[in-house]
């Protein structure tokens, strides 16, 4: 079964940029999304399409795929932005994957 | 605004069934595919299964096949998913959640509803 990869935590301090990782193979021929979640609330789409952003997601969050791997890149990174972030894609069989997730810590 | 609502959760038994409800608001209901997601207790995400507008294209993670069955009532605008066979390793919080289009992306999640199988 296919399998997306995560760091399972990234520290980052306030204004500067945070990059989290998602690794699978041949990835970048696959359409990435990613989720925030934030403690007792459901997830959020903040990226679709490996680089799409939502109306509402402001532009500091960008993502890229390439290879095997894509990244969810936060700009000025703010207190608000410590959250879960989980990378997710469909495989051959239109089954959906996820990582498990990366716990965004705002020091 | 888009919105999400479940229901159909509870405390069942090993072995047992139960039947998940999602009702939608807010877009056209039979122009997108739906899905269930479930998140267990301080675990991440798992894809559990999928539907298309016309319920043409049924899927499911290995997880779950075989024992759960979704479907869709569009003149409802409603999802289900029929839960058999449950185990203890299949408590979790199961968000309804609608995708942008044809298994794009999953672009609004309901609430959730807690199913706990315990004895």
């Amino acid at each position: 079964s296919y399998e997306l990869t995560q760091p399972p935590s990234v520290s980052v301090s306030p204004g500067q940029t945070a990059s989290i990782s998602c690794s699978g193979d041949e990835l970048g021929a696959k359409f990435v999304s990613w989720y925030q979640q934030k403690p007792g609330q459901s997830p959020v789409l903040i990226i679709f399409r490996d680089r799409e952003r939502p109306s509402e997601i402001p532009e500091r969050f960008s993502g890229s795929n390439s290879g095997n791997t894509a990244t969810l890149t936060i700009s000025e990174t703010q207190a608000m932005d410590e959250a879960d972030y989980f990378c997710q894609a469909w495989d051959s069989n239109n089954a959906g994957v996820f990582g498990a997730g990366t716990k965004v810590t705002v020091l | 605004e888009v919105q999400l609502v479940e229901s159909g959760g509870g405390l069942v038994q090993p072995g047992g069934s139960l039947r998940l409800s999602c009702v939608a608001s807010g877009f056209t209901f039979d122009d997108y595919a739906m899905h269930w997601v479930r998140q267990a207790p301080g675990k991440g995400l798992e894809w559990v299964s999928g539907i298309t507008w016309n319920s043409g294209s049924l899927d499911y993670a290995d997880s779950v096949k075989g024992r759960f069955t979704i479907s869709r009532d569009n003149s409802k605008n409603s999802v289900f998913l029929q839960m058999d066979s449950l185990r203890v390793e299949d408590t979790a919080l199961y968000y309804c959640v609608k995708d942008y289009g044809y298994y794009v992306s999953l672009d609004h999640w309901g609430q959730g509803t807690l199913v706990t199988v315990s004895s």
